[in-house]
């Protein structure tokens, strides 16, 4: 079956630095992906929809320059914080469909833990 | 895309079947009825989705009623291992992404 793998699983940074976050289909191209955050005890919020070879769309409230947001290839796509605070702290969870059969569900990667100091 | 409505939790023992209803009664003709589960620290997993016939795979099987406002997911023999929250998602075919609503926490009891 289709693979959504995500690196890393687990990341703890200090306040004030960056932290980038990649999210891979194994064996499908993706034009499309997405990335979801989710706080304890909370269901997944879409961030924002990353496309190929263009700019990424966010959700309302998502700040664009501080959640950056790279798909430089159809299997790739990668999701910066910048200059993390203690409140970034959160689970982020990226999903794909394979490219072109829109009747596929959408893959989840297993999530990256990140916690700020 | 349109809402769902979900019990918040549900409790089954071990080895009986499962029934998890959702409530969808503003789905579209074209919505299909989508359900993923997650299991604690990990993202969600596909488990079942269709649109209007009944639908069954290895894990589950999924029952849409005839007007298509509700459908159920079952599992057959729950096990330790199906203790998830469950999330009933409607897509339309042309959408893209999901809307995840709170989902039902199930917990299987030995």
């Amino acid at each position: 079956g289709a693979v959504v793998s995500q690196h890393p699983s687990w990341v703890i940074c200090k306040s004030g630095t960056s932290v980038k976050i990649e999210c891979r289909s194994l064996d499908f191209q993706a034009t499309t992906m997405f990335w979801y955050r989710q706080f304890p005890k909370q269901s997944l919020m879409l961030m924002a929809t990353s496309n190929e070879g263009s700019k990424a769309t966010y959700e309302q409230g998502v700040e664009k320059d501080k959640f950056l947001i790279n798909h430089a290839s159809l299997t790739l796509s990668t999701l910066t914080v910048t200059s993390a605070h203690p409140e970034d702290s959160s689970f982020y969870i990226c999903s794909a469909r394979p490219f072109g059969d829109i009747n596929s569900p959408l893959h989840f990667g297993n999530g990256t833990r990140l916690t700020v100091t | 895309d349109a809402k769902t409505t979900q019990p918040n939790s549900m409790e089954s023992n071990e080895e009986e079947p499962v029934h998890l209803p959702c409530n969808h009664s503003t789905i579209s003709g074209t919505d299909y009825i989508h359900w993923y589960r997650q299991l604690p620290s990990q993202g969600p997993e596909y488990v079942i989705h269709g649109l209007t016939s009944n639908v069954n795979n290895r894990m589950a099987s999924l029952a849409i009623a005839e007007d298509r406002k509700s459908s159920t997911l079952i599992l057959h023999r729950a096990t330790l291992r199906d203790a998830a929250v469950y999330y009933c998602i409607l897509r339309d075919v042309y959408g893209q992404n999901f809307v995840f609503g709170p989902g039902t926490r199930l917990s299987v009891l030995p």
